[in-house]
């Protein structure tokens, strides 16, 4: 089946440090890959999406690449602020049947002064 | 543009209680999911409607579990005879084109069982 495995939190930086948020995944075919971002007290967002191989997803300051040969998502930013302080999720979608997400099981970020 | 949107956004029930769920997500979205979130873990996949149609079941679905869409638009998580193990946040999300795999989340219900 299909799974995610991210490393675990909770992870604290300090402002402007850089993030990175290993993210491996088991699949197959070819799944879409996803990052949401949780913020306290609010729903799930979409982040960033890559679809297929080498593809590269970014958004606000974030990026990842898709690294078919190493199952890999990992995120990254070179510069964190305090506002990015979030639960931050990985996941996939098969992109056949369902298209039913799978998630990792999240990754606590804090963001300090 | 409205979101998917849930209600109630909270319940808290006693053990043994009924409860019911509903999502109404983007009007022109025609596939809608329910996922259950625990704390620590990241959302976990229930079920799946294309229109009224229910096409899938994760077996996390127990009988206790039922939902619907009646007529392809709003849809409703019903879970009978409530335990303390079906605490949890439950969260709905709708896609829309066949070939867009982006699914958009409401803000989910947070269901307590004491």
């Amino acid at each position: 089946g299909n799974s995610v495995t991210q490393m675990e939190g909770p992870v604290t930086l300090s402002e402007e440090a850089f993030l990175t948020i290993n993210c491996t995944y088991t699949a197959t075919g070819y799944p879409s890959l996803f990052w949401y971002v949780q913020y306290p007290g609010e729903g799930l967002q979409l982040l960033l999406k890559a679809t297929k191989a080498d593809d590269k997803g970014s958004n606000k300051g974030f990026e990842a690449t898709y690294r078919k040969e190493t199952t890999s998502f990992h995120l990254e930013k070179g510069s964190v602020q305090v506002s990015d302080s979030a639960v931050y999720f990985c996941a996939l979608t098969p992109r056949a049947g369902s298209y039913q997400l799978t998630f990792g099981k999240g990754t606590k970020l804090s963001v300090i002064p | 543009d409205t979101g998917v949107s849930q209600d109630p956004r909270h319940k808290i029930t006693k053990r043994g209680q009924n409860v019911t769920f509903r999502c109404d997500p983007i009007s022109e979205h025609n596939r809608l999911y329910w996922y259950r979130q625990t704390l620590g873990q990241g959302p976990e996949f229930l079920t799946y409607f294309q229109n009224e149609a229910q096409l899938e079941k994760s077996r996390l679905l127990s009988d206790r579990f039922s939902a619907e869409r009646p007529k392809g638009s709003f849809s409703t998580l019903e879970i009978q005879r409530t335990e303390q193990g079906d605490s949890a946040m439950y969260l709905c999300a709708s896609r829309g084109l066949a070939g867009d795999d982006e699914q958009y989340f409401g803000p989910g219900t947070r269901l307590t069982v004491t």
